[in-house]
């Protein structure tokens, strides 16, 4: 039940596309869903989150959809850059409890 | 801009030593967390921190390990006798409150068992 499951694993996608991640939990309990970036060798590092009162969330160029009912997320990566070219992970956690990431999707962005 | 500061950032090792890995987590923060991440796979949960004790552990955290805040500002991870397959990156985190759900994490410390 604390799973999250992400998906794809990798994607490929154009400079100037979107970048479309998926993520499924099962407890019910979440209620902070966040997305992270993390370029090799580093840290994960907050890109943007979401909290179950709202639907959509967007910052620049990164939206997070919800859909509480489903128990589905997505992160969308409008105008992909090169530089976005990194690995992405979703995560979920409760009131004060610990975070649990996704496995995890590692984006390409190609000229 | 505050951040979370792990040393070393390398260690290589032998199997059955002893390893210490530490963290200087951002100053105003309550709740610390060690996760660590094998070489290409997914961010695992390790242990979670609050007022001095540990407040969840995940099934990885076993007997050879603990955490300490020896001090006001650094928080450890001790390997009491380290196994091959304890080689990994080790990430420091921390959280300002309970209810403020960004986890702040550190550059990582990479280690290495032979």
């Amino acid at each position: 039940q604390q799973q999250v499951k992400q998906s794809p694993q990798s994607l490929i996608v154009q400079k100037g596309g979107i970048s479309i991640i998926n993520c499924a939990y099962e407890n019910t309990a979440f209620d902070y869903f966040p997305w992270y970036q993390q370029f090799p060798g580093k840290g994960p590092a907050l890109l943007i989150a979401i909290r179950p009162d709202v639907s959509e969330k967007k910052e620049g160029r990164f939206t997070i959809s919800f859909n509480k009912s489903a128990k589905q997320f997505s992160l969308h990566i409008m105008d992909s850059q090169p530089g976005d070219s990194a690995t992405y992970f979703c995560a979920a956690s409760g009131t004060a409890s610990k975070l649990t990431f996704g496995t995890g999707t590692r984006l390409q962005v190609t000229l | 801009e505050p951040e979370v500061t792990q040393t070393p950032s390398h260690q290589v090792t032998q199997m059955g030593q002893e390893v210490i890995l530490r963290c200087v987590p951002i100053s105003n923060h309550l709740y610390f967390y060690w996760y660590r991440q094998i070489l290409g796979q997914k961010v695992e949960f390790l242990v979670s921190f609050y007022n001095n004790e540990i407040s969840e552990k995940s099934e990885i955290f076993d007997d050879q390990f603990s955490v300490e805040r020896p001090d006001g500002s650094n928080f450890t991870l001790k390997i009491r006798s380290t196994k091959l397959e304890d080689s990994a990156m080790y990430f420091c985190a921390s959280r300002r409150g309970a209810n403020t759900g960004e986890l702040f994490f550190g550059e990582g410390s990479r280690l290495t068992v032979l």
